[in-house]
């Protein structure tokens, strides 16, 4: 157990529509990253966030968006969604300081239909 | 900006057999290489790092990697491999002083009896 928790596991929905994934960090670690992970993609870096700024942006679409909250959870928000945004979606903590560890969730199984 | 590439998609060894997963990564300055673990349904966890001094580093599980600035390579061994090892690896870079970690496309394990 990683204590980083993300919900929900799946998720299936409908083109066009959007969805809220929730990331919940590891006790106090104050950086949130996203990634998305896909067949034909690997595993590419969305965004990061520490303490409630965002630090870096990789490969986000502008239908997705995310913030931290001052509780440091972090929500990752995919709108107007489309079949190839299928993937497991994964939050990542880490302490703030850089150590390169990240911390893993298991994972945001997203399925559009 | 840095790349990695890990040139096998898929290995597979048997049991008690050494292993050895390939990883090249592409970087200007000092990279910070990485090496995780993802087991099946599972999120990643780190096996190992480096950040600088001793080019073999030593990690969780009995694995070990050994950076070669001149070949570009950060490569992943184990001696003798267990039925418990097979999953996917993934290589990653980062940089000093960024949170943007990148990682390869995975090298998926598989361990014959």
């Amino acid at each position: 157990d990683s204590g980083v928790t993300q919900t929900p596991k799946h998720l299936i929905t409908a083109t066009g529509q959007r969805v809220t994934l929730r990331c919940s960090p590891r006790s106090g670690d104050l950086s949130v990253y996203w990634y998305q992970q896909s067949l034909d993609q690997g595993l590419q870096f969305l965004i990061q966030y520490y303490n409630g700024e965002e630090r870096a942006k990789g490969n986000i679409l502008e239908r997705f968006s995310a913030q931290q909250f001052p509780d440091l959870h972090s929500e990752l928000n995919l709108s107007s969604l489309e079949l190839g945004d299928s993937a497991l979606y994964f939050c990542a903590s880490s302490t703030g300081t850089y150590t390169g560890e990240l911390f893993f969730g298991e994972g945001s199984r997203l399925t559009v239909l | 900006a840095q790349s990695v590439t890990q040139p096998d998609i898929h290995i597979t060894v048997s049991e008690g057999a050494s292993l050895e997963l390939r990883c090249n990564y592409s970087y200007g300055a000092t990279p910070y290489l990485f090496w995780y673990v993802q087991s099946p349904g599972q999120g990643l966890q780190l096996l190992l790092k480096y950040f600088s001094g001793d080019t073999l580093v030593q990690g969780i599980k009995g694995f070990e990697a050994e950076f070669k600035r001149s070949q570009s390579s950060f490569n992943l061994r184990k001696p003798s491999v267990h039925w418990s090892d097979a999953a996917e690896y993934f290589c990653a870079v980062g940089a000093e002083g960024s949170y943007d970690m990148r990682f390869g496309a995975g090298t998926r394990l598989t361990v014959k009896p």
